[in-house]
């Protein structure tokens, strides 16, 4: 277990929906990333906050976008989702931006 | 742009038959190589990080070591229990960049009994 968590585990929606992923960093973590894993692509940066604020960003579609909330939680927001959005979503944490990253176990979303 | 390479995509071994993964990288500033352990459907589980060429870290059945564009993961007896996908990846040292960890496509392994 990495100490970070990750909700929901398993998310069914249909294309043009809307989805919300969240996740809790390990405690005293104040770095938050993004990723998304695909079979074609493989793991994927998108985001970085760093104590609320946006530090990297990676290929990114303008249709997703997140926040890192005051208690330090993260939340992704996936928008006009599409068939190719499937995949699986991490979070990371870390204590820093240049140190070791935890990863949560995903979320799971399949776009119908 | 930062990229990594491994090789091979996928290594069958018997258990105890010793292996590497190969990890090849380019990157403007290192500031760090890891691997990552991944198991099918679960988030990727950290084993080592190097950070300066001549780098060796060990645990258990696993070495990994850095030179200037490669890193090397070797195994060692492999049992079993050691299949999984192995996972790169390379952190930047700036710029907007930073902290950014650029994976690479990993490498399958699986061993037999």
């Amino acid at each position: 277990d990495s100490g970070v968590t990750q909700t929901p585990k398993h998310l069914i929606t249909a294309t043009g929906q809307r989805v919300t992923l969240r996740c809790s960093p390990r405690s005293g973590d104040l770095s938050v990333y993004w990723y998304q894993q695909s079979l074609d692509q493989g793991l994927q940066f998108l985001i970085q906050y760093y104590n609320g604020e946006e530090r990297a960003k990676g290929n990114i579609l303008e249709r997703f976008s997140a926040q890192q909330f005051p208690d330090l939680h993260s939340e992704l927001n996936l928008s006009s989702l599409e068939l190719g959005d499937s995949a699986l979503y991490f979070c990371a944490s870390s204590v820093g931006p240049a140190r070791r990253q935890y990863f949560g176990p995903g979320t799971r979303l399949t776009v119908t | 742009e930062d990229q990594v390479t491994q090789s091979p995509e996928a290594l069958r071994l018997q258990e105890g038959e010793s292996s590497s993964l190969n990890c090849s990288y380019t990157v403007s500033g290192l500031r760090g190589l890891f691997w990552y352990r991944q198991d099918p459907g679960k988030g990727p589980e950290f084993l080592f990080t190097l950070y300066s060429a001549g780098e060796e870290k060990e645990k258990e059945r696993l070495k990994a070591t850095l030179t200037k564009k490669e890193s090397f993961l070797h195994i060692t007896a492999p049992k079993p229990e050691d299949s999984a996908t192995y996972l790169c990846a390379v952190l930047n040292a700036g710029g907007t960049s930073y902290g950014k960890l650029t994976f690479g496509q990993g490498t399958i392994l699986t061993v037999h009994p």
